[in-house]
């Protein structure tokens, strides 16, 4: 199996500053023949269920704003909020795709400081 | 706008089988190429991914969870099932049902996820 994990577990920051969230991965989730990472992220407010954000570990699903943007290849990827607003209040997941069992991370908990 | 609706028995006795079905609405699940799964999510813990199953048979398992899930889909009813044999404490959980995609040749990310069934398993 896969194993993400994601860092830090939580984090607060003001309203208007970056967040950054961080996801490695035990092997590689990148395939060098198609140049894609095989990587997704949600967010997952209190009481919802998860929201795909991001595929292909720098997409933005339709109407996700463009304050969210994502980056990285191989093992090491991040989320990265570039002006945190309220509604962002929120735990964050990485999940890899690239391979079964396909596995998430232990999530990483943004508030408002 | 497709939509995904989970149901089914809140409460499971220990050794007792988990059954819970998704409706799905606003799309078929034998429309394209796209596969349909099962994640849960402990209380106040992370995902973790149970099954996926598409409308030809094929389905993907969670070794971790093997031999006790089995997933099945009507294609008839626009539903497919979960069922989950001889639970215990450690099943219970939020219970989410939602789309997978096929894309690029590979069974991807969850774009459509169901609000999500709290299941408890308490004698």
């Amino acid at each position: 199996d896969i194993m993400m994990t994601q860092s830090p577990d939580s984090l607060a920051v003001s309203l208007g500053e970056r967040a950054t969230i961080n996801c490695k991965s035990s092997q590689t989730v990148s395939r060098s023949s198609n140049n894609k990472n095989y990587l997704a992220w949600y967010q997952q407010k209190a009481g919802q269920p998860p929201k795909l954000l991001i595929y292909w570990a720098a997409t933005r699903e339709s109407g996700v704003p463009d304050r969210f943007s994502g980056s990285g290849s191989g093992t090491d990827f991040t989320l990265t909020i570039s002006s945190l607003q309220a509604e962002d209040v929120a735990v964050y997941y990485c999940q890899q795709f690239y391979s079964t069992p396909w596995t998430f991370g232990q999530g990483t908990k943004v508030e408002i400081k | 706008q497709l939509q995904l609706q989970e149901s089914g028995p809140g409460l499971v006795k220990p050794s007792g089988t988990l059954s819970l079905t998704c409706s799905v609405s606003g799309g078929s699940v034998s429309d394209g190429s796209d596969f349909w799964g099962w994640i849960r999510q402990p209380p106040g813990k992370g995902l973790e991914w149970i099954s996926s199953i598409h409308y030809s048979g094929s389905i993907y398992y969670n070794p971790s969870l093997r031999g006790r899930v089995i997933t099945a889909l009507d294609t008839s009813k626009h539903q497919f099932f979960l069922n989950l044999t001889s639970v215990t404490d450690a099943d219970t959980a939020v219970y989410y049902c939602a789309r997978q995609l096929f894309t690029s040749g590979w069974t991807a990310w969850f774009q459509h996820w169901g609000q999500g069934t709290q299941v408890a398993v308490s004698s």
